[in-house]
């Protein structure tokens, strides 16, 4: 079955301390993966995707196909970091991406 | 450039009333979709369109409508409102090979 887990709701965190959000898939084929935010009553805003393999506001993920996960990183988390981040995966690499899976989704706080 | 434009912001209803959960796009995107966002759950696919006048159903389609009469709208039909339904609606649209753009939401609550 293809899922999308995170398995934290909460990461709490002070300023300046380094971030981790997990996310584990399962999918047969050869996915793509997403980082999605989604800062306070905001829209959902593209972070990163895997094969860009670029690093968005300090944050970086790489996908581990041999531990199916993809991980979100970031050495040193600011205040403004605080959203609700989604990982999302779509098995349709060459078509619209609109069928995505996402996990449940974790809440980071940074506090100061 | 509006982006994905959602319609209306909030709304309750009733419960066995009917309403469209309006959504347009001005990219001339081919692929749109609609979620529902609930607590503890993320982001669960109703219906999808890859193109004007094709549609398919996600993973939670019952109780919900869609057409795709134009590129541009992709509109939400709640037939029947339940409880159940009460959540928030975002609609995402993206071109071939592209991540989905995602609206700003509708909040939905059914009494």
């Amino acid at each position: 079955a293809q899922r999308v887990t995170q398995p934290e709701k909460l990461l709490s965190v002070f300023k300046g301390a380094p971030v981790e959000l997990k996310c584990n898939y399962s999918y047969s084929g050869s996915p793509e993966l997403f980082w999605y935010v989604q800062y306070s009553r905001q829209r959902l805003q593209l972070l990163l995707r895997h094969i860009s393999r670029e690093s968005i506001k300090g944050f970086t993920a790489d996908l581990n196909k041999g531990e199916t996960s993809f991980h979100l990183k970031k050495p040193f988390a600011q205040e403004e970091d605080s959203a609700m981040y989604y990982c999302a995966l779509s098995g349709e690499p060459f078509g619209g991406y609109n069928k995505l899976i996402f996990g449940a989704g974790t809440r980071l706080a940074v506090h100061p | 450039n509006a982006g994905v434009t959602q319609t209306p912001k909030f709304q309750v209803l009733k419960t066995g009333q009917s309403m469209t959960l309006q959504c347009a796009q001005d990219m001339n995107h081919e692929y749109m979709s609609w979620y529902r966002q609930d607590p503890g759950m993320g982001l669960r696919l109703i219906h999808y369109s890859v193109g004007a006048g094709i549609t398919d159903q996600g993973e939670v389609p019952n109780g919900y409508n869609v057409s795709r009469s134009t590129t541009e709208d992709f509109p939400l039909r709640l037939l029947s409102a339940a409880p159940s339904q009460t959540s928030v609606y975002f609609c995402a649209s993206g071109g071939r090979g592209q991540p989905q753009h995602f609206g700003d939401g509708t909040r939905l609550s059914i009494l």
